[in-house]
């Protein structure tokens, strides 16, 4: 049974520092894993998605990579913003099971 | 209009009722997903559909029931409603090739 895990569960940091959100996951045959940003009481928005043949994504301010044989991905936020405090989420697919979050605050 | 549709949006209902929730997409993907979020837990699978005639159970589908109507069309039933399915409910999509998925708005239900 696949089992995904994200540290840390909260994370509170200046504006303009860089960050990284992790996410873990017990069983490798995964066919890809998905970033997402959820607003409080919205839905899901997606960020980023890695096929399981890839290392890394890339959109403006944000990386991820996936390292399927230690079960990892990172989330890399460059240069963070007050508005990107949400909560970030990944899944893993085959049938896309999410861990419970990291929820990020950015102050001012 | 979105491309994946939840309806109710919020519902408050009373223990012991049935009630149904509805998702269409205009997305056409052949999978279909419900899940259930609380505070603090994350997002649970409640049942998946690969397609039409291909449901399956996830994590936690004791107490609910899904009928997949067409391609575009995933309902979400509870037989008997009780207080700890209070939560918020969220439909997605995928096409058959695993990539990008795609969420509902979500549906705020309210068992009292």
């Amino acid at each position: 049974k696949q089992e995904v895990t994200q540290i840390p569960a909260a994370l509170s940091v200046p504006e303009g520092e860089n960050l990284v959100l992790n996410c873990s996951f017990t069983d490798s045959a995964i066919y890809n894993l998905q970033w997402f940003r959820q607003d409080p009481g919205k839905g899901l928005t997606s960020l980023l998605l890695i096929q399981s043949s890839q290392r890394e994504q890339t959109s403006g301010r944000l990386n991820a990579s996936l390292d399927k044989s230690s079960g990892r991905s990172t989330l890399y936020i460059a240069a963070s913003q007050p508005g990107d405090s949400a909560t970030y989420l990944c899944a893993v697919r085959y049938d896309m099971r999410f861990g419970a979050g990291t929820r990020l605050t950015v102050k001012p | 209009d979105a491309d994946v549709t939840q309806t109710p949006r919020n519902r408050i209902t009373k223990t012991g009722k049935r009630i149904m929730l509805e998702c269409s997409q205009t997305k056409g993907h052949d999978r279909m997903y419900w899940y259930r979020q609380d505070p603090g837990l994350g997002l649970r699978l409640i049942y998946y559909s690969f397609d039409v005639k291909d449901i399956n159970k996830g994590e936690i589908s004791d107490g609910y029931s899904v009928s997949r109507q067409a391609q575009a069309k995933f309902s979400l039933s509870l037989e008997s409603a009780i207080p700890n399915q209070t939560a918020l409910y969220f439909c997605a999509t995928s096409d058959r090739s695993y990539t990008e998925a795609f969420f509902g708005q979500g549906t705020r239900l309210t068992v009292v």
